[in-house]
């Protein structure tokens, strides 16, 4: 079945590490997404790919990278300048906007 | 600029109670697409519906219903005998046809409580 695989579920690191959580798509869409939740808030979006090796800034991109080398992969890396790492973190894909995006099942990343 | 609000942060109702989840949103043209999405306890939005700015014919879907009223930039969302299986977090979302990215905007999204 096509869709969108995130790993891991859940992922727990120290303070001052890098983590990089996976995001794997098999619907062949060209745009890809990662956005964060913080408990009780709406969905922020932190970058986002519309072709391979090509990614834009969203709106709360400071403190991430990401990286697009393959269509069906964009991992992101959260790094150690990001003050408040801990959250819930959702990728998403998208053939055209105009169809909206198919989610991934998300990355629970708590940071001690 | 394009905004989507949704005014009802939390709500709260009784298993078999109607309830009404309130969408407006703000666009400059006059082709775009609305969403509503489903966010269960599990985190990962489901797709609901899709509407495009040209059909404002209301639809429903089982107990699922939508509004559509370009008159008042409103995408309402009603779900009719609600179920305790109904309680997620529900977020609106629009996509303007012309935009140069991607993107589609959500609303902060409406917390639903179906109360046993």
């Amino acid at each position: 079945d096509g869709g969108i695989t995130q790993s891991p579920k859940y992922l727990f690191r120290k303070e001052g590490q890098n983590v990089t959580l996976s995001c794997e798509q098999n619907l062949n869409h060209d745009a890809m997404y990662w956005y964060r939740q913080d408990p009780g808030q709406g969905l922020r979006l932190i970058y986002y790919s519309q072709i391979v090796n090509d990614f834009q800034k969203g709106d709360i991109a400071e403190g991430y990278s990401v990286s697009r080398e393959k269509k069906e992969s964009f991992p992101l890396t959260v790094t150690s300048a990001q003050k408040n790492p801990t959250a819930f973190y959702l990728c998403a894909s998208s053939a055209d906007r105009v169809y909206g995006y198919t989610f991934g099942s998300g990355t629970r990343l708590t940071v001690v | 600029a394009q905004k989507v609000t949704q005014a009802q942060t939390e709500i709260s109702v009784v298993e078999k109670e109607d309830v009404t989840l309130d969408c407006v949103y703000e666009t400059r043209d006059t082709t775009y697409y609305l969403f509503w999405y489903k966010q269960p306890p599990s985190g990962e939005l489901v797709f609901l519906i899709r509407r495009n700015s040209f059909d404002e014919q209301n639809e429903i879907s089982g107990r699922y219903s939508w509004n559509f009223q370009k008159s008042t930039s409103s995408f309402n969302f009603t779900i009719t005998a609600s179920q305790v299986v109904d309680s997620a977090v529900y977020f609106c979302a629009l996509s303007e046809a012309f935009r140069g990215d991607d993107k589609i905007i959500f609303g902060k999204g409406t917390r639903l409580h179906i109360l046993p």
